[in-house]
This record gives C-alpha cells, structure tokens and sequence, in this order.
C-alpha cells in the first residue's frame, strides 16, 4: 500500500519564527489533506490540496503530485500552532486515508 | 452547519464486554469513515460507510463491525474488548473527496 513520512518528527520554534513540514508518499494519489491535531485530540481540516498551492494567513501548502511530496508552510509561529501536523493521502480506496506519523510542533513564547 | 458530533465523548469498559460509538455526519454527507488513533499505531483505518453500504474495510479483527442508518448517522461496535482497543476512536463524513473529523470517543479498557 501506499507509504506516507513526515519531516521534521518533531520540530521546536521560537514564536515568531517559520517553518517548512514535508510530507512525502510513494505512490500516485487522489487526494491529501492536512490536519491539526489539537490538544483534546480533534483533527483540524487546514488544506485538501491534491495538487498546486493554497493560502489560508499564515499557513500555505504545496502539493507536487508529480514528485510525490507536499510541503506545508508556517510562517511567523504562535504558540497556538504547537500540536501535532498529520498529512493524509487517499489512493485507490474511497473514504481510506492513510496518514502519516506526524510532525510534533512546539512553539516557545 | 453543524460539525460532524460524536457520541460518547469518553468510555471506561473492562476487557471482554462490548462497546457501540455514534457518529453523526455533517448535514448532507452520506460517507463515514472510523479511524482508531494510538500512541503506537498512529491514525489506523477502520472501515467506510456510503448510503448504508461497507465500501472498504481497514485491517482489523472480527470484532470491529459498523454499520450505517438511512440518516447516515453511524454506529461502530467492538466486541470481547482487548487492553490493546484503548484508542482515540474519530469518525469523519466527506463532501467531494475531503474529510472533515469529530472530536473523537476516548475509550479506556482496563
């Protein structure tokens, strides 16, 4: 089946600071989407983005479907963007998401 | 327009009794999908419902089953619970390809 990694596995910031998440997958997809974990364990929607680049503030994401990687974009960190990162892809197999290990973030004040 | 919900939020069981979790979708989706959360498996899943039919199933034991109303509202149960089902249990509905999560059922089994 398909393959999902994260990277960094675990990333500290000083607030204010950007960050650059990858997320690599080995085979052609249908779909990807990333999520916030937040702390009560809710996954929080960011980007679907199976392909191209979406902005949404602070936070933007490209997807090279091409290459097999999507890389999501933090810029000028709060310490409300601590949690966990997940990506997501679907392959072959509707309503199927394989995710990834995540990317714990830690922003410090 | 309301989020998906999920029902019971939290669950103590002990091992071999069983267990039912709700998931209401967001208005006007018809799929559902369960996902089992754990510290050493990750985000694992567990089946897909459409229009009251199983489309796909996860690689888990028997005693996982769900199933899907009219509504869409969705049921899944666990039977003869193991230490190892203690999980965060997240249900999603989906509007053209993307999933949208619950707040999840954290299920303790002691």
């Amino acid at each position: 089946g398909i393959q999902v990694e994260q990277s960094p596995p675990d990333l500290i910031l000083q607030g204010g600071a950007n960050s650059t998440l990858r997320c690599n997958f080995s085979d052609s997809v249908n779909n990807l989407q990333w999520f916030h974990q937040n702390p009560w364990g809710q996954l929080i929607n960011l980007f679907y983005i199976p392909s191209g680049t979406k902005q949404n503030g602070r936070l933007s994401a490209t997807t090279v479907a091409t290459e097999r990687y999507s890389l999501l974009y933090i810029s000028s960190s709060q310490t409300t963007d601590s949690g966990v990162y997940f990506c997501a892809v679907e392959g072959g197999s509707q309503g199927n998401l394989i995710f990834g290990k995540g990317t714990k973030l830690s922003v410090k004040p | 327009k309301a989020g998906v919900t999920q029902t019971p939020r939290y669950l103590i069981k002990t091992r071999g009794q069983q267990v039912t979790l709700s998931c209401s979708p967001i208005s006007g989706h018809r799929s559902v999908s369960w996902y089992q959360q754990t510290p050493g498996q990750g985000l694992q899943f567990l089946f897909e419902y459409f229009s009251e039919t199983q489309r796909n199933k996860g690689n888990f034991p028997g005693r996982f089953s769900g199933r899907q109303f009219s509504n869409s509202r969705s049921e899944m149960n666990v039977s003869t619970l193991e230490l190892g089902d203690s999980a965060l249990y997240l249900c999603a509905s989906t509007r053209q390809g993307e999933q949208f999560f619950g707040p999840g059922t954290r299920l303790t089994v002691l």
